[in-house]
This record gives structure tokens, C-alpha cells and sequence, in this order.
């Protein structure tokens, strides 16, 4: 298995911009998991679903962040409009079934998100 | 959600054992403890997890205490590539998610 997709790997936006984020996660997978990490505020979940449904959106920052799930392979973070303080390394999670069952969490390689 | 306690930092010289600790006082009765590990530029990668008993797996042991309010992970020989920020978090019951304290930066000297 490929394990998970992220792409880009690198953005680079000016303030203003939307910019949309894109994860695929492992094949199989029910749980996907959308992560922040910048130095000051460390590694912050921000949503998780669960086939392909919304279950906890409480560390969303704002309404410029959406997150969706059109389908068990494809899932896409969109801030809109993009801030400097949005520079951060974006990272995407699967599991099989959620953090609680024995399950672990593998992770993409992360967008490097970088607003001027 | 349970929290964690972990030292910010920890070093080791290679090929030396290293226990890395956690105290997760909070945890309930239904609660796995996970560790996982992020190297410099990637993604945290999954280590080991365990309930109750002590694990072992090809990259690490596991030790629980019995009243399961610390836990210690066991790098045996520690190498150059172990260098990371390592993560305890409980997690479990109708938690579904993981959510990641600061971790321990483990430097290894050669």
C-alpha cells in the first residue's frame, strides 16, 4: 500500500488566496484525520470522519476552514481566504477504526503551507 | 481527555537502552496508551500501543504500570534514526481521536 497521499507537498499563497489542501487516505480506511502543526501550537487535530462523515469539526479554527469527504478515497482541507498566521505543516491521518480500537493512526507526509 | 506528562527533552548515546517516560494519571479504564514518534520533516509515524500488560514489538518494548498511570517506552539499542519527538497519548473508549501533547525530544549521541 502506498500508505497516505498528501498533496502538495509544498504551497506557497499569498494572503487572500484559497487554498485547498488534498489527502487520500489508505485504502480500506474509515477514519480519516486532519492535523495542524506549526512550532508555537504543536500538532492540533482539527477534524476527523468517520465514513466519510463530519464527527468532530471542534478544533476547525474559523469559518475560513472547511474540510470535506466526497468519498472513502478522497478528502480536501480549503481555507478561504488564506492568512499569514495559517503558515503551518498540514497533516492527514487514517485508521481503520478510530484511535479507540487498537487501531493506529498512519499519517501522509504533510503540506507545507506557507502565506505571505 | 486524559493528559499526559512527558520530559521535554531526553538524550542517549547510541547503542544504549533508552526508557523514555510517561505519566497519563487521568487515564480511564478503557483507555489504550498509543506512543508515536515524528522524525524531523515527516509525519508522526506509530510506535506501539498497549491496554494493560507490557508490549514488545520489532521497535520497541512497552511497560505499563500496574495501576496504569505511567507507562515507559524501551528503545533496547538506540540508533541515529531514533532521534524524534516522542508522543504518549491515551486514547480510547468512545474517544475515537488522538489528540498530541508536546512530547519528548530525543537527542542520540554517537
Amino acid at each position: 500500500d502506498a500508505g497516505v497521499i498528501q498533496s502538495p507537498r509544498h504551497e506557497v499563497t499569498e494572503m487572500g488566496q484559497e487554498v485547498t489542501l488534498r489527502c487520500k487516505p489508505i485504502s480500506g480506511h474509515d477514519y480519516l484525520f486532519w492535523y495542524r502543526q506549526t512550532m508555537m501550537r504543536g500538532l492540533e487535530l482539527l477534524i476527523y470522519f468517520n465514513n466519510n462523515v463530519p464527527i468532530d469539526d471542534s478544533g476547525m479554527p474559523e469559518d475560513r476552514f472547511s474540510a470535506k469527504m466526497p468519498n472513502a478515497s478522497f478528502s480536501t482541507l480549503k481555507i478561504q481566504p488564506s492568512e499569514p498566521r495559517d503558515s503551518a505543516v498540514y497533516f492527514c491521518a487514517s485508521s481503520l477504526y478510530g484511535s479507540s480500537y487498537n487501531s493506529p493512526l498512519h499519517f501522509g507526509n504533510g503540506t507545507r503551507l506557507t502565506v505571505t | 481527555d486524559a493528559k499526559t506528562t512527558q520530559p521535554n527533552s531526553m538524550e542517549s548515546n547510541e547503542e544504549e537502552p533508552v526508557h523514555l517516560p510517561c505519566n497519563h494519571s487521568t487515564i480511564s479504564g478503557t483507555d489504550y496508551i498509543h506512543w508515536y514518534r515524528q522524525l524531523p520533516s515527516q509525519g508522526p509515524e506509530y510506535v506501539i500501543h498497549g491496554l494493560t500488560s507490557n508490549v514488545n514489538n520489532r521497535m520497541a518494548s512497552l511497560a505499563i504500570a500496574e495501576d496504569r498511570k505511567s507507562s515507559t517506552l524501551i528503545l533496547h539499542r538506540a540508533t541515529l534514526r531514533d532521534a524524534a519527538v516522542y508522543y504518549c497519548e491515551p486514547s480510547g473508549g468512545s474517544n475515537y481521536k488522538l489528540t498530541f501533547g508536546k512530547g519528548t525530544l530525543l537527542t542520540v549521541n554517537p
